[in-house]
């Protein structure tokens, strides 16, 4: 049983498209993290969010506490947003990762 | 300020070996944490330094160690290497522990 479900496990849009990705999870937990992975292995923390809706650039994470469900949202997707993305959460002393959503962008 | 920065970025080890991987955090980050992913199993937490103490440990066998020194710099040991050690094995500091993590750009480590 994984405590992070990720949704679509890949994804192709066309530049300009909004994309969804989707995350659930089944523990009780402090915060979740947005994490983009690039080719080569590099990972940068997009958000880390305990409650609500943040947003930077064109990307937006919202999450439901209630639903222990959130969401990672591009809009006018680029091809350089082609990377993995994963979800992440902490409970009190441990991570839990998803297995990652492989998005690419198509000009 | 310089990024997080690991040592080194590719090694190559045979099974029942032993390795130690390096991690130096952002200056003036305390916590430092360890990952490994693989294909098969993805990103899994390892565990989580801060100010020389272990703070958390994820689900892995006493084979795999680590510790923090005191200017917040941070080492991993994996002893007798078996081959599904073979990973990438990922660093992340932060200020404090619940804070942002920032990830290095990780070790490949491939046991034969």
């Amino acid at each position: 049983k994984n405590e992070v479900e990720q949704s679509p496990q890949n994804l192709t849009a066309q530049e300009g498209e909004f994309i969804t990705i989707n995350c659930s999870y089944s523990v009780g937990i402090s915060a979740l993290h947005w994490l983009q992975q690039h080719p080569g292995g590099g990972i940068v923390s997009l958000f880390m969010l305990s409650s609500g809706k943040k947003k930077h650039g064109r990307l937006i994470a919202t999450i439901n506490i209630q639903e222990k469900h959130s969401s990672l949202h591009i809009t006018a997707s680029h091809p350089r947003d082609s990377a993995v993305y994963i979800c992440a959460v902490r409970t009190g002393n441990q991570f839990y990762f998803g297995t990652g959503t492989s998005l690419t962008v198509i000009p | 300020k310089a990024g997080v920065t690991q040592t080194p970025r590719y090694l190559i080890k045979t099974r029942g070996q032993q390795v130690t991987l390096s991690c130096s955090p952002i200056s003036g980050h305390r916590s430092v944490s360890w990952y490994q992913q693989t294909p098969g199993q993805g990103l899994q937490f390892l565990f989580e330094y801060f100010s020389e103490t272990q703070r958390n440990k994820g689900n892995f066998p006493g084979r795999f160690s680590g510790r923090q020194f005191s200017n917040s710099r941070s080492e991993m040991n994996v002893s007798t290497l078996e081959l599904g050690d073979s990973a990438l094995y990922l660093c992340a500091s932060a200020m404090e522990s619940r804070d942002t993590q920032y990830f290095g750009p990780g070790t490949r480590l491939t046991v034969l």
